[in-house]
């Protein structure tokens, strides 16, 4: 199995530019998670979708944000216009289900995001 | 609000040592506690814990969880420079499926 896959790995774009990150989860996985992460905060949940749904966005930081997951297979969170306070690293995860063993969750190598 | 706190946020040992990372967290309708290794990226998966005083273990790491007093440790025994990462905890409530995570233990073992 390749994993979650993310892409860009790295991206730099200037203030004001629209940037958008892709994920692919695991084949199976019927939970998509997007999180930040950056050093003053550490990692923390931006949104979650269960079977293509979203279910809780209550981290989504303001409107400039927005993610879509319009198929089991692909996600993407699009930041408009971009500003140099969203420079982290952005990471999808995904998660079989949600009781015992399946609520772990498996994380893509992440996207590092500068805004200039 | 719910929170994980992790202490300390860094630690400086030497091979061979052993270490001992504490979380602790304050989270409603709590349901699992998880630890992950994070090195160069993606965080990794270690532990999930649902139940007190059960000791889960794997080679060197160990890691139990105190549901009275809140909180989670985990060991490493004989320290290598390979354990040299981010240590990760993550409470799971049973409201959603979303992980709150604690900050981080940043993990230095020199050889």
């Amino acid at each position: 199995d390749a994993g979650v896959i993310q892409s860009p790995r790295h991206e730099v774009t200037e203030m004001g530019q629209e940037v958008t990150l892709r994920c692919k989860p695991i084949s199976g996985h019927d939970y998509l998670f997007w999180y930040r992460q950056t050093m003053m905060r550490g990692l923390e949940l931006l949104i979650y979708f269960n079977n293509n749904v979203p279910i809780d966005d209550s981290g989504m930081p303001e409107d400039r944000f927005s993610a879509k997951m319009p198929n089991a297979s692909f996600s993407t969170l699009k930041i408009q216009p971009s500003e140099p306070r969203d420079s982290a690293v952005y990471f999808c995860a995904s998660s079989l289900g949600e009781d015992g063993p399946n609520e772990k969750l498996f994380f893509g190598s992440g996207t590092q995001l500068s805004v200039l | 609000e719910d929170k994980v706190v992790q202490s300390p946020l860094s630690l400086v040992v030497h091979e061979g040592d052993t270490v001992t990372l504490n979380c602790s967290y304050e989270v409603t309708n709590f349901r699992s506690l998880l630890w992950y290794k994070q090195e160069k990226k993606a965080p990794t998966f270690l532990f999930m814990l649902t139940s007190s005083g059960i000791e889960k273990k794997s080679g060197r790491l160990s890691s139990i969880l105190d549901k009275k007093e809140l909180f989670s440790i985990l060991n490493i025994t004989a320290t290598q420079t390979g354990d040299s990462a981010v240590y990760l905890c993550a409470s799971r409530t049973g409201a959603n499926s979303k992980l709150t995570f604690g900050k981080g233990i940043t993990l230095s073992v020199r050889p």
